[in-house]
């Protein structure tokens, strides 16, 4: 079935470091891509999306490009903040069955 | 505002008590979710339903059980049989099928077992 794999955490950056959160997934067809964050106590809120092959989704500094051809969907950052400290997770879905799927979560901490 | 509201926030079950939490929405989606979290498992898919009166089991059923009896509104009831159900549980909507951009997610239910 469908699955998402993501990097092990915790992943902890000095401030203004580069960031990249490791994403492959499985699936037939062509699903939707998404990062969501969660933060401490929280509910999880979309940061970026990808609908399509070579698709770049971006949003408040982020960016993960959708790679058919290697099955992955990196997340990066160029200059990450203490304020960026949450837990990100990747996730698919698929039209065909309408499912959900998430990728176990990786937790960042940006250390001043 | 529109969004999804889940309800209580904190809960706590003794021993062999079935237990029912609410999800609530009101931005006329069609798709409803609940996930289970654990620390270092992330989210795992219990059920879901992509329209009114029709839900299907996710990863983890056993032990759960679910009612769409309206549109905007998907309570999980977390029964006797669920050995370990202290966790923390998540409700998300979207539309359905066809018209799917992303899921908005609740705030989350905190069920802890004493």
């Amino acid at each position: 079935g469908d699955s998402v794999t993501q990097m092990e955490g915790p992943v902890t950056l000095s401030e203004e470091a580069f960031l990249t959160i490791n994403c492959t997934y499985t699936a037939t067809g062509y699903p939707s891509l998404f990062w969501y964050v969660q933060y401490p106590g929280e509910g999880l809120q979309l940061l970026l999306k990808a609908t399509k092959a070579d698709d770049k989704g971006s949003n408040k500094g982020f960016e993960a490009t959708y790679r058919k051809e290697t099955t992955s969907f990196h997340l990066e950052k160029g200059s990450v903040q203490v304020s960026d400290s949450a837990v990100y997770f990747c996730a698919l879905y698929h039209n065909q069955g309408g499912k959900l799927i998430f990728g176990q979560g990786t937790e960042l901490s940006v250390k001043p | 505002d529109g969004g999804i509201t889940q309800s209580p926030k904190y809960l706590f079950r003794k021993e062999g008590q079935n237990v029912t939490l609410s999800c609530e929405q009101n931005l006329n989606h069609d798709a409803m979710y609940w996930y289970r979290q654990d620390p270092g498992q992330g989210l795992r898919l219990i059920y879901y339903s992509q329209i009114v009166n029709d839900f299907q089991k996710g990863d983890i059923a056993e032990g759960y059980s679910v009612s769409r009896e309206k549109k905007e509104s998907f309570p999980l009831t977390v029964t006797s049989a669920q050995k370990n159900p202290t966790a923390f549980y998540l409700c998300a909507s979207s539309r359905g099928q066809g018209g799917y951009t992303e899921a908005f997610f609740g705030q989350g239910t905190r069920l802890t077992v004493v």
